[in-house]
């Protein structure tokens, strides 16, 4: 059972544009959220990072919103650049020990 | 920031073999490791997860026999796959964390596994 979707596999985006990188949970109890980027043959990279206590966390360019009522969260990239093309997991905690992803979304930034 | 590596980053073996993977935390205390496999086109998916100095605690449908996880220090863990099969073939992550960030995971840079 998939407690952590990203229900859009791609997305395209114009350089200098906004990415927006969906993520829907279904545990209530999550209350821990982080977003990681992956290139190819790499381990995923921590990018960002929000608890259930904020609706928002910017940093730079990039910007988590989370709606717990609606448990969902978004990322956002602005401007986006190509060297953001990557793939981006959605990881969700109820302990902060154990993280579950979701299936992540291939980002690509067209120059 | 923290640094977790991990050994080999690419590894080839024959099936009925054994693969041993390091996973390391380079400047950092690492009192819990987490085993990761990603699947192509799928989500990472949690194996285990170790805590120094006592046994793994391995996820439901994944053979503790087959994958052996030790974590003998507190910069290292290991996983063994033993007797691979082609179907083992996979991307392997570690990741760590340590004593003083509790809400977040280091990851190393994975280990690509090819059993023919």
């Amino acid at each position: 059972d998939q407690q952590v979707k990203q229900n859009s596999p791609s997305l395209s985006v114009q350089e200098g544009r906004i990415s927006i990188l969906n993520c829907d949970y279904t545990n209530s109890m999550f209350d821990y959220f982080l977003w990681y980027k992956k290139y190819p043959a790499e381990g995923p990279t921590f990018l960002i990072s929000i608890s259930s206590i904020k609706d928002k966390n910017e940093d730079g360019r990039f910007t988590v919103f989370l709606n717990k009522s609606a448990k969902h969260l978004s990322l956002h990239i602005v401007p986006s650049q190509p060297g953001d093309s990557a793939v981006y997991f959605c990881a969700a905690s109820a302990t902060g020990n154990q993280f579950y992803f979701g299936t992540g979304t291939s980002l690509t930034v067209i120059p | 920031g923290a640094v977790v590596s991990q050994h080999p980053s690419r590894v080839i073996c024959k099936s009925g073999t054994s693969v041993k993977i390091e996973c390391r935390s380079l400047d950092f205390q690492a009192t819990t490791m987490f085993w990761y496999r990603q699947f192509p086109k799928k989500s990472l998916m949690l194996m285990a997860t170790s805590n120094e100095g006592s046994k793994a605690t391995y996820e439901q449908g994944v053979e503790k026999d087959k994958f052996l996880i030790n974590h003998a220090s507190l910069t290292l863990s290991t996983l063994t796959v033993t007797s691979a099969h082609p179907e083992d073939s996979s991307f392997y992550i570690c990741s760590a964390k340590g004593q003083d960030r509790i809400d977040t995971q280091y990851f190393g840079p994975g280990t690509r596994l090819t059993v023919l």
